[in-house]
């Protein structure tokens, strides 16, 4: 079967850095994926790792191990807006689908 | 470019009733998702279109979902009859390409239904 695991909330202030993990155990991988999805909206995509190692997209950073089954996104300078729910997504074949963790609900306070 | 649409963004429907939701995604992508998120748990994957044909329907509940996409356009996801289970927040997604750079699915807004 197919599960990821990251966590279900984390709270932050304004300003600082948060980590989120993601854990996964999939019968193929192909790549992981991250969106954010504000209240009510479309999940947007934000960052794809297909290979070991960071990357970056201004505030954002994704990072991918495939020997330990894990990534996180790196989120800083964090502003309100960041406030949103995050998922990975694990990309198990060739074919394009995802499988989509539960979501973590970021909430930046002041 | 306009994103992926969906319609209608909210629906209310009786058990037993039919609803029809449409997705109409990105112009020029061939690749066509349906996932639904039940009772704010995990986004699930339906099925795949790769242009009007069904690449992966492995994601489908049971027979009273049905989806289509004549021509390779716009998708529709019939439910018939709807039960109270079906009842969840329906996303459609599309992307150009399933390997290699620019891959990334666009999201609509997703279709709510209620059943009651």
């Amino acid at each position: 079967g197919q599960s990821l695991e990251q966590p279900s909330e984390v709270t932050a202030v304004e300003g600082a850095i948060v980590q989120i993990n993601c854990t996964y155990q999939t019968s193929g991988f192909y790549g992981l994926s991250w969106y954010q999805q504000h209240d009510g909206g479309a999940p947007t995509f934000l960052s794809y790792n297909a290979l070991d190692g960071l990357e970056e997209t201004g505030r954002f950073s994704s990072f991918l191990s495939r020997s330990d089954s894990y990534g996180y996104l790196l989120l800083q300078e964090l502003q309100m807006k960041d406030s949103a729910s995050y998922f990975c997504a694990v990309r198990d074949t060739n074919a394009g689908k995802s499988t989509f963790g539960d979501g973590t609900t970021l909430t930046v306070k002041p | 470019e306009a994103g992926v649409t969906q319609f209608p963004s909210h629906s209310v429907i009786e058990k037993g009733q039919t609803v029809t939701l449409r997705c109409d995604p990105i112009s020029g992508h061939d690749n066509l998702y349906w996932y639904r998120r039940v009772m704010g748990k995990e986004i699930k994957f339906l099925l795949h279109f790769v242009k009007e044909s069904k690449q992966d329907e492995s994601g489908m509940p049971n027979n009273r979902f049905l989806a289509e996409r004549t021509g390779g356009t716009y998708s529709t996801l019939k439910v018939q009859p709807a039960e109270l289970e079906d009842s969840g927040v329906y996303f459609c997604a599309s992307s150009r390409k399933t390997s290699g750079k620019n891959t990334e699915a666009f999201f609509g807004q997703g279709t709510r239904l209620t059943v009651v």
